[in-house]
């Protein structure tokens, strides 16, 4: 099966700019997570949809970060103003309910 | 919510040896713990995992343990190749959902 595609792979913008990040799932998996993953840490979720809609947000910087999912299928997150410390590999992943994750290989970002 | 410490954050070995990372979690509804190894510039591959109703699981030179009581999961790389050299990261998750991830541990397999 083909996997999780992200684009961009990677992405520089300046401080206060706007960008967004696309993610296409594995046909089939009706979850798909938004994962950020600070350089050294483990990823840290964002945002997890089942099929079209939020199960959880609780960790999305909701002034900036804005996420969709339409039709149930591919995703986008955008961050609008980024800031510096939003630098940072953007991961997407999908899985079927109860079923291990898989992970796209990420957007890198760089606020400058 | 639920609390994932990884150690150690860095591991170098000599081809052949074994390798052990170790995690304990926090949260005891947790039921489902998955390992990823993460190569540079891709995103973490699923390498093996583990539910609460099993102490232990093989696949060929990699195992996983878990200590229900103690909260604690450890990864065991047996003859461990340069090609073993990654991150990699332990999850505590609740029926396979949304994973919470320790902070990784390098590890480096000197030939």
């Amino acid at each position: 099966e083909a996997g999780v595609a992200q684009s961009p792979r990677y992405k520089i913008i300046e401080k206060r700019q706007s960008v967004a990040f696309w993610c296409n799932p594995i046909s089939g998996h009706a979850t798909l997570y938004w994962y950020q993953q600070i350089l050294g840490q483990g990823p840290k979720l964002l945002i997890q949809f089942q099929n079209n809609g939020v199960v959880d947000d609780s960790q999305l910087p909701k002034d900036r970060f804005s996420a969709e999912r339409l039709k149930g299928v591919d995703s986008t997150l955008k961050i609008q103003p980024a800031k510096l410390e939003d630098s940072a590999v953007y991961l997407c992943a999908s899985s079927r309910l109860g079923s291990p994750l898989h992970f796209g290989n990420g957007t890198r970002l760089t606020v400058t | 919510g639920e609390n994932v410490e990884q150690h150690p954050s860095t591991l170098s070995v000599q081809e052949g040896d074994s390798a052990v990372i170790k995690c304990t979690y926090s949260d005891s509804a947790s039921n489902y713990f998955p390992w990823y190894k993460q190569e540079l510039g891709k995103g973490p591959q699923l390498i093996i995992d583990i539910r609460s109703n099993v102490g232990e699981k093989k696949d060929q030179r990699i195992a996983v343990t878990l200590n229900k009581t103690a909260k604690h999961f450890s990864l065991h790389i047996t003859e461990t190749q340069p090609e073993d050299s990654a991150v990699y990261f332990c999850a505590a998750t609740y029926n396979a959902g949304k994973s919470t991830f320790g902070d990784g541990t390098t590890l480096t397999v000197k030939p």
